[in-house]
């Protein structure tokens, strides 16, 4: 099946820092998802993006599919942005479940 | 609008003993889908949902039976509970197919003792 791969696996930020995350993925997708799991265990969405750039507040994301990986740019973070970010992607055969990727652990300290 | 809901948000259950989970959308959305999270594990489906009045198997069926007699809730059966079902359990919903962007319930926190 596919693989996705997140990476860093965690990052450590000063509020007011930008970061960017990274999705890999091993086989072409149709659409991907990114999610924020808040401290709380909340998953949100955050994007549905299965090509292009796309940007909501302070937060942008690009999917290059030809290439097969996703960036998710966090920009003047703030201490409510901590949590853990998952991409996910269908699975092009079965049932196409949803796999999620490894996820990134983000902590942004005050 | 209220999105997906979960009904309870936390339930601690001896071995044996029997429980049922409700998810609720109000998106008008066909599937609907139950994952459990667990440490190490990430999430994964347990069953899903076509359409009202259908059900499927997912990765980690065993254990779990499922409804969906109506469009808007899916319901998660557990009938003779396990420590091994304890873990975090979402339900979600697309319009159509899994493929589709899917929207998370805010979860129930389930322990077996």
């Amino acid at each position: 099946g596919i693989q996705v791969e997140q990476s860093p696996p965690d990052l450590i930020l000063q509020e007011g820092a930008n970061s960017t995350l990274r999705c890999n993925f091993s086989d072409s997708v149709n659409n991907l998802q990114w999610f924020h799991q808040n401290p709380w265990g909340q998953l949100i969405n955050l994007f549905y993006i299965p090509s292009g750039t796309k940007q909501n507040g302070r937060l942008s994301a690009t999917t290059v599919a030809t290439e097969r990986y996703s960036l998710l740019y966090i920009s003047s973070s703030q201490t409510t942005d901590s949590g853990v970010y998952f991409c996910a992607v269908p699975e092009n055969t079965g049932f196409q479940k949803l796999v999620f990727g490894t996820g990134t652990r983000l902590l942004v300290s005050p | 609008n209220a999105g997906v809901t979960q009904t309870p948000k936390f339930r601690v259950l001896k071995t044996g003993q029997s429980m049922t989970l409700l998810c609720a959308q109000d998106m008008n959305h066909e599937y609907m889908y139950w994952y459990r999270q667990d440490p190490g594990m990430g999430l994964r489906l347990i069953h899903y949902s076509v359409g009202e009045g259908t059900t499927a198997k997912g990765e980690v069926p065993d254990g779990y039976n499922v409804s969906r007699l109506k469009k808007q809730n899916f319901l998660l059966g557990l009938e003779s509970a396990a420590p091994s079902q304890t873990s975090v359990y979402f339900c979600a919903s697309s319009l159509f197919g899994m493929g589709n962007e899917q929207f998370f319930g805010p979860g129930t926190r389930l322990t077996v003792l």
